[in-house]
C-alpha cells in the first residue's frame, strides 16, 4: 500500500530534550516536505527536500533541522524543543509534476511542556 | 508570496443539503493550481478536488464541485447532498506552476453535517 508513515503519532516532551520525528514514504517520490498545523493558521511549510542531500527552508524553519540521506526518509529534528513548537506535524511527499498531488502522513501531535 | 484566505471558520449544514465554502487567494502568477483538502477527525489530509488555473472549466468530483473565478481570485467549494461523513475541516490550498511544490494553505473551515 502506497503511504507516508510518520512516527511517533503522539509525543509529550519537555523543553530542551532533543527529539526526532521520522517520515518514510514507499512511493519513490523525489519531493518531501514537513508542515506544521496550528489553529487559525492552517498548515505552514517548515522544510522541504527536492531530492537526496537537497533540502531548503520553508516559511517557518526556526528551531527545526532536517536531513535527506535516503530517498525514502526525511526526518524532522527538534534540537531543543520549546513550548511554541507544540503543534500537529505533517510529512508529505510527491513526484515532480506541476500541480501534482502531495500525499500526507497521518500527522504527529507534539506537546512540549 | 501567495496568501490564501478562508473567511468562514465554521459552517453547519443539514444532511442532504448543499453547503458552499469560500476561498480567495492572492498571487501575481498566471499559472498555478488550486486544491481543496479534507481533514476528518482522523487528521488524515485527503485531496478532494484540484483545479488548474489555465482551465476555465470548473472541476467536479462526484458531489464536490468548485466555482473558479480567476479574475476575482476566488475558488469556492460546493458540497452537494451532504453526508455525515463529510464532517471535517476543509483547507483551500495554492501551488504555483513553477518547479515549486509548496502548498500554501488557508486557515481552514470546519464543516459539521447534522443528521
Amino acid at each position: 500500500e502506497a503511504q507516508v508513515t510518520q512516527n511517533p503519532r503522539y509525543l509529550i516532551t519537555v523543553t530542551g530534550k532533543k527529539l526526532t520525528v521520522t517520515c518514510s514514504q514507499n512511493m519513490n517520490h523525489e519531493y518531501m516536505s514537513w508542515y506544521r498545523q496550528d489553529p487559525g493558521l492552517g498548515l505552514r511549510q517548515i522544510y522541504y527536500s527536492m531530492n537526496v542531500e537537497v533540502t531548503d527552508k520553508g516559511d517557518v524553519p526556526e528551531g527545526y533541522k532536517v536531513s535527506r540521506k535516503e530517498k525514502r526518509n526525511f526526518p524532522l529534528i527538534l534540537e531543543s524543543p520549546s513550548p511554541n513548537q507544540t503543534s500537529l506535524y505533517f510529512c508529505a511527499s510527491g513526484t515532480y509534476r506541476a500541480g501534482g498531488e502531495l500525499f500526507f502522513g497521518e500527522g504527529s501531535r507534539l506537546t512540549v511542556l | 508570496a501567495q496568501t490564501v484566505t478562508q473567511s468562514q471558520p465554521e459552517m453547519s449544514v443539514q444532511e442532504a443539503e448543499t453547503v458552499t465554502l469560500s476561498c480567495t487567494y492572492d498571487t501575481s502568477e498566471n499559472n498555478y493550481y488550486l486544491f481543496w483538502y479534507k481533514q476528518p477527525p482522523s487528521r488524515q489530509m485527503i485531496l478532494v478536488i484540484r483545479q488548474e488555473a489555465y482551465k476555465q472549466q470548473n472541476a467536479t468530483e462526484n458531489r464536490f464541485s468548485v466555482n473558479f473565478q480567476k479574475a476575482a481570485k476566488s475558488f469556492s467549494l460546493k458540497i452537494s447532498d451532504s453526508q455525515l461523513g463529510d464532517t471535517a475541516m476543509y483547507f483551500c490550498a495554492f501551488m504555483t506552476g513553477t518547479n515549486d511544490y509548496k502548498l500554501s494553505f488557508g486557515a481552514g473551515t470546519t464543516v459539521t453535517v447534522r443528521a
